[in-house]
């Protein structure tokens, strides 16, 4: 089945303890992107990446890393956890990086609170 | 820059009834437009899709009209269920650039 997974689902943790939420698509799509969803606020881009070593920062990047080694992963680390980043997290992949039409395919989210 | 404005929810609506949500949106260049929905404790999926204008994007009894000139993406459905009950989402996108959302509106059907 073609999917974009997440681990974990749900994450409760401590401000400043250092956190890697993972994010794998099997569909070798090129394109693959964090957002993060907020109230009110839609989703915002946080990085996103064209292909693998090729990572650029959306919208929102402050106190965010990526890296994409490989195709197939696209890992969002957290140095140093804040409670303004508790949120709701969602990765996403795309099959054209170029498409303008391509649909991205959305994982489940995971849920996030710093405390 | 690009950005994307939808009515604020939630809607709620009785079975049957008509939708429409309203989506208007400004950006640079020539973007292409979705509607996206989110069931509850999912992620988002595509509903439907308009790459240029005057396309009308549809799907499940869906429906949306790229319109240019008035820069809308209105969302409508003729005949809605409660399994319609979710978070849609306006979006749009122009060249390399990410998916822009929209604040999202909730929509609650009853029976």
């Amino acid at each position: 089945e073609a999917q974009v997974t997440q681990n974990p689902r749900y994450l409760i943790t401590v401000t400043g303890k250092k956190l890697t939420v993972t994010c794998s698509q099997n569909m070798n799509h090129e394109y693959m992107s964090w957002y993060r969803q907020d109230p009110g606020l839609g989703l915002r881009q946080i990085y996103y990446s064209m292909n693998v070593e090729v990572t650029d920062k959306g919208d929102v990047p402050e106190g965010y890393k990526v890296s994409r080694k490989e195709k197939r992963n696209f890992p969002l680390i957290l140095e140093s956890p804040s409670p303004n980043q508790t949120s709701l997290y969602f990765c996403a992949s795309s099959p054209n990086r170029d498409g303008l039409s391509y649909e991205q395919y959305f994982g489940p989210g995971t849920r996030l609170t710093v405390t | 820059g690009n950005s994307v404005t939808q009515m604020e929810g939630p809607v709620t609506l009785s079975e049957e009834a008509f939708l429409t949500i309203n989506c208007t949106y400004t950006a640079t260049g020539y973007p292409s437009l979705f509607w996206y929905v989110q069931y509850p404790g999912e992620g988002l999926q595509l509903l439907l899709k308009a790459t240029k204008a005057d396309d009308k994007g549809s799907n499940k009894g869906f429906e949306a009209t790229y319109r240019k000139e008035t820069t809308s993406f209105h969302l409508e459905k003729g005949s809605v269920q409660v399994s319609d009950s979710a978070v849609y989402f306006c979006a749009l996108r122009t060249g390399r650039r990410a998916l822009t959302f929209g604040s999202g509106t909730r929509l609650q059907v009853q029976p």
